[in-house]
């Protein structure tokens, strides 16, 4: 029961420096999110996913993009990292039907920006 | 605009006694969700209940138990007889059926610490 998998678990990335955060479901949901936390904050939302092709902005979107070329996979690109992005960031799925909207999170990432 | 609040910041309480989580919410749709998750200090986030705004009945799991109230656009959580096991971080959130991608938003959270 593999669920929502997000790798890596942890990353300390320098001030200018790319990554990308891998999200992979393995639940066959239409819809994917990443959202961030910062510390003692709930979560707010980067970017989310109806569907492979499609994606969206959020709340928080500046710095970020993402891509969704399968079912499957939602990763999530920072291309100039900055001391703001400094968080923790989880990635979610859920199904489309709406009597089942759960949303099942990754572990998330700790990210340091340094 | 949808918006949760948790007003509670931090809550200590001594093991088995009984604890309420307070959450309002905000939202012009008349149909929307409610759900609690829990974050325990691993850091992950666990499902605890889904209500929907059309079923306004309370509900009981074991020692958790929720009250749904739309006339004070409350839903709360209660932990009855709790446990140190109940530290965590609870989070209330808020999905409106009308909102393109029905993404979560969540209220700041409430830190519950139970001491043995």
């Amino acid at each position: 029961n593999a669920g929502v998998t997000q790798t890596p678990k942890f990353r300390i990335l320098k001030i200018g420096q790319s990554m990308t955060l891998q999200c992979t479901q393995d639940m066959n949901h239409n819809y994917m999110y990443w959202y961030r936390q910062d510390p003692g904050m709930g979560l707010k939302l980067i970017y989310y996913s109806v569907g492979a092709g499609i994606t969206d902005k959020g709340e928080v979107p500046n710095g970020y993009n993402v891509s969704r070329s399968t079912t499957e996979d939602f990763p999530l690109r920072l291309e100039l990292a900055a001391p703001s992005q400094t968080s923790v960031y989880f990635c979610a799925s859920r199904t489309g039907r709406e009597t089942k909207n759960i949303q099942y999170f990754g572990a998330g990432t700790r990210l340091s920006v340094l | 605009a949808q918006k949760v609040t948790q007003a509670q910041t931090e809550i200590s309480v001594v093991e088995k006694e009984d604890v309420t989580l307070d959450c309002v919410y905000e939202t012009r749709d008349t149909t929307y969700y409610l759900f609690w998750y829990k974050q325990p200090p691993s850091g992950e986030l666990v499902f605890l209940i889904r209500r929907n705004s059309f079923d306004e009945q309370n509900e009981i799991s074991g020692r958790y138990s929720w009250n749904f109230q739309k006339s004070t656009s409350s839903f709360n959580f209660t932990i009855t007889a709790s446990q140190v096991v109940d530290s965590a971080v609870y989070f209330c959130a808020l999905s409106e059926a009308g909102n393109y991608g029905q993404n979560f938003v969540f209220g700041p959270g409430t830190r519950l610490s139970v001491l043995p």
